[in-house]
């Protein structure tokens, strides 16, 4: 079955600190992979995408993430934290077979002054 | 360019009553997919419309159902409220199938 998993629900950095967000999944095919953030009571908001090509991807906010096809990973990262970054992020794998995306349970992002 | 809005923001139900969202998709997408996201959860998918066509379906009972107009919006309506459907409903829209989806702020459903 199609799943994905971030298995950090919770994490909490300082300001300033480098952030990384871990998203496993597990797909028949390479699925496109994408990150969402999601701020309290909003909507989804798109981070970046990876289809194929260049493994490592750069998104919007100083986000990037990279794609490992040998670890069926796809984790986000970004070298310095802003206190606007805490928020929760959701990685989600999209398949042109089902036309869906299928999220993971998020990771919930807190940032220490 | 206008993005994808939905109505109405907020909307407080009891159990059993019906209950219809509506979703205006980005100008220039043909594809609607709706989700749901309980508190604490990941988005859901619910089921997905092209040109007016159900092109998907997740794992979400019959009293579910949508709609896709002429002009590409959208209605999901739930039917026999429970209390389990208290959650923050999304909207997306995309060019076309296989693209990728922008989502509106979402309708927050409670059912009392």
């Amino acid at each position: 079955a199609q799943s994905v998993t971030q298995p950090d629900i919770h994490i909490t950095v300082s300001e300033g600190a480098s952030l990384e967000l871990r998203c496993n999944y597990s797909y028949g095919a390479t699925p496109y992979l994408f990150w969402y953030v999601q701020s309290p009571g909003q909507g989804l908001q798109l981070l970046l995408k990876y289809f194929s090509g260049d493994t490592l991807v750069q998104g919007i906010k100083g986000f990037e993430a990279e794609f490992k096809r040998s670890q069926s990973s796809f984790n986000l990262r970004k070298p310095s934290v802003h206190w606007s970054d805490a928020a929760e992020y959701f990685c989600a794998p999209y398949t042109s077979g089902t036309y869906k995306y299928i999220f993971g349970t998020g990771t919930r992002l807190k940032v220490l002054a | 360019e206008t993005g994808v809005t939905q109505s109405p923001t907020h909307l407080i139900k009891t159990r059993g009553q019906q209950v219809t969202l509506r979703c205006s998709s980005q100008s220039g997408h043909n594809t609607v997919s709706w989700y749901q996201q309980a508190l604490g959860q990941g988005p859901q998918f619910i089921f997905q419309y092209y040109r007016e066509e159900e092109n998907g379906r997740g794992n979400f009972p019959p009293r579910f159902s949508g709609l896709q107009f002429p002009n590409y919006s959208s209605e999901l309506n739930v039917n026999a409220l429970e209390l389990d459907d208290s959650a923050l409903y999304l909207c997306a829209s995309s060019l076309a199938l296989g693209y990728e989806q922008y989502f509106g702020p979402g309708t927050r459903l409670t059912v009392t």
